[in-house]
């Protein structure tokens, strides 16, 4: 079954500073890969997926990740963090289960944003 | 832009109450899932549904119970609440193909006394 990490469930950037997220994956074929955003008592809303095609996929608010399997990597960028960046970011890989297709979802990142 | 609806958005309910949490979507989308979020942020499925009639236990073991009597709609149900049933609860949705793509209701925060 696949697993995911996220590397640092807190990361602290400034404002206009790069944001740099990162996922790993566990998988011997290529994943279905997402990373949501969940603000503060909300639901999680999707930023951006990979599917297939190019490795570089631009999301919503300015995001993008790029999916690099020699890595089994999909880290999440942004060029210049924006205060309303600040949020719960998570991501998650699709895998088939006991013949059932789920997502495997990491355990998030707290991203704050310092003034 | 997904139209999925959790009501209520907060319930604070005694200890023995029957609760029941309502999800609904209007995509049309065949999978239905609920899932159960910790304070510190990790989700876990509890149950999933493909389609009509069709519900399934996820892999957290939980004492809810589901049903799936219309597409549109898959209710969580609480016979007995408790205070280790205090949580968040998301529901979410998605359709056979896109990626298995799944979009978020706005949850529901749970408070058992």
């Amino acid at each position: 079954a696949q697993s995911v990490t996220q590397l640092g469930s807190h990361v602290s950037v400034s404002e206009g500073a790069l944001v740099l997220l990162r996922c790993n994956y566990s998988s011997s074929v290529p994943p279905y890969l997402f990373w949501y955003v969940q603000y503060p008592n909300q639901g999680l809303q999707l930023l951006l997926k990979y599917t297939t095609g190019a490795t570089l996929v631009k999301g919503i608010n300015g995001f993008e990740a790029e999916f690099k399997k020699s890595e089994t990597s999909f880290h999440l960028t942004k060029p210049s963090a924006h205060m309303s960046d600040a949020a719960e970011y998570f991501c998650a890989v699709s895998d088939r289960i006991q013949g059932a297709q789920k997502l495997v979802f990491g355990q998030g990142t707290r991203l704050t944003i310092n003034p | 832009e997904a139209d999925i609806y959790q009501t209520p958005r907060y319930l604070v309910i005694g200890t023995g109450k029957k609760i029941t949490l309502e999800c609904s979507q209007t995509m049309g989308h065949d999978k239905m899932y609920w899932y159960q979020q910790d304070p510190g942020m990790e989700l876990h499925l509890i149950h999933y549904s493909y389609g009509v009639n069709s519900t399934e236990k996820g892999d957290l073991s939980s004492e809810s119970t589901v049903s799936r009597i219309r597409t549109e709609h898959f209710p969580l149900t609480l016979e007995s609440a408790r205070p280790s049933h205090t949580s968040q609860y998301l529901c979410a949705s998605s359709e056979f193909g896109d990626g298995e793509t799944q979009y978020f209701g706005p949850g529901t925060r749970l408070l058992v006394l």
